[in-house]
């Protein structure tokens, strides 16, 4: 199975930061990456796919690069609704596999 | 527009087995695959498997082969899991999630089900 490390597992950030989470897989997917976001008690929130293309109606404040092995997400200008978990997702391969998530909060 | 939409929580006995729908609505139900994952308390994505509502093959999650069905009902627009010989493991809330024609990704999501596996 292909395993997807994210870090950091999590951080604190201020509103109006820009934050960085990075995925890395243990073997090349090209750039089958997908993030999610999920607020506490919500279902997962689909934001990219193809690693740097974001869903429809998702803000241009979050964006996404990498190929290969090693993905960013990033949000810039951190407001109070973007406080939640971000999982990477690689569907190049099944079984499909998540990283372990990345718990963004407030500082 | 889309909506997937998921029956309510159940409580199981150990070895029981829990069977969770996801009626699907506003888009063609044979056109798109339908992935379940699920969430166990404070933990993180988990991938069951998919199906295919044209047809009805499925993939399972290897460690789930065994005791998982995925079916699908074209006259209802809903897709069921069911998994059995339940164990207190299987505590999670289960999502289903459609699969995106044009990229193989995930678009959208039911809103879950909590499954509690107690005695």
């Amino acid at each position: 199975d292909i395993q997807m490390t994210q870090s950091p597992s999590s951080l604190s950030a201020s509103i109006g930061d820009r934050v960085t989470i990075t995925c890395r897989a243990s073997q090349g997917i090209s750039n089958y990456l997908a993030w999610f976001q999920q607020r506490p008690g919500k279902a997962p929130k689909s934001l990219i796919y193809a690693a740097s293309t974001l869903q429809s109606g998702v803000p241009s404040k979050f964006s996404g690069s990498g190929s290969g092995t090693d993905f960013t997400l990033t949000i810039s200008s951190l407001q109070p609704e973007d406080f939640a978990t971000y999982y990477c997702q690689q569907y190049h391969t099944y079984p499909l596999t998540f990283g372990g998530g990345t718990k963004v909060e407030i500082k | 527009q889309v909506q997937l939409v998921q029956s309510g929580a159940e409580v199981k006995m150990p070895g029981a087995s829990v069977k969770v729908s996801c009626k699907t609505s506003g888009y063609m139900f044979t056109s798109n695959y339908i992935h379940w994952v699920r969430q166990a308390p404070g933990q993180g994505l988990e991938w069951m498997g998919i199906i295919n509502p044209n047809g009805g093959s499925t993939s399972y999650a290897q460690k789930l082969q065994g005791r998982v069905t995925m079916t699908s009902d074209t006259s209802t627009s809903t897709v069921y899991m069911e998994l059995g010989s339940l164990t207190s493991e299987d505590t999670a809330v289960y999502y289903c999630a459609r699969r995106q024609i044009r990229s193989g990704s995930f678009d959208y999501w039911g809103q879950g089900t909590l499954v509690i596996v107690s005695s």
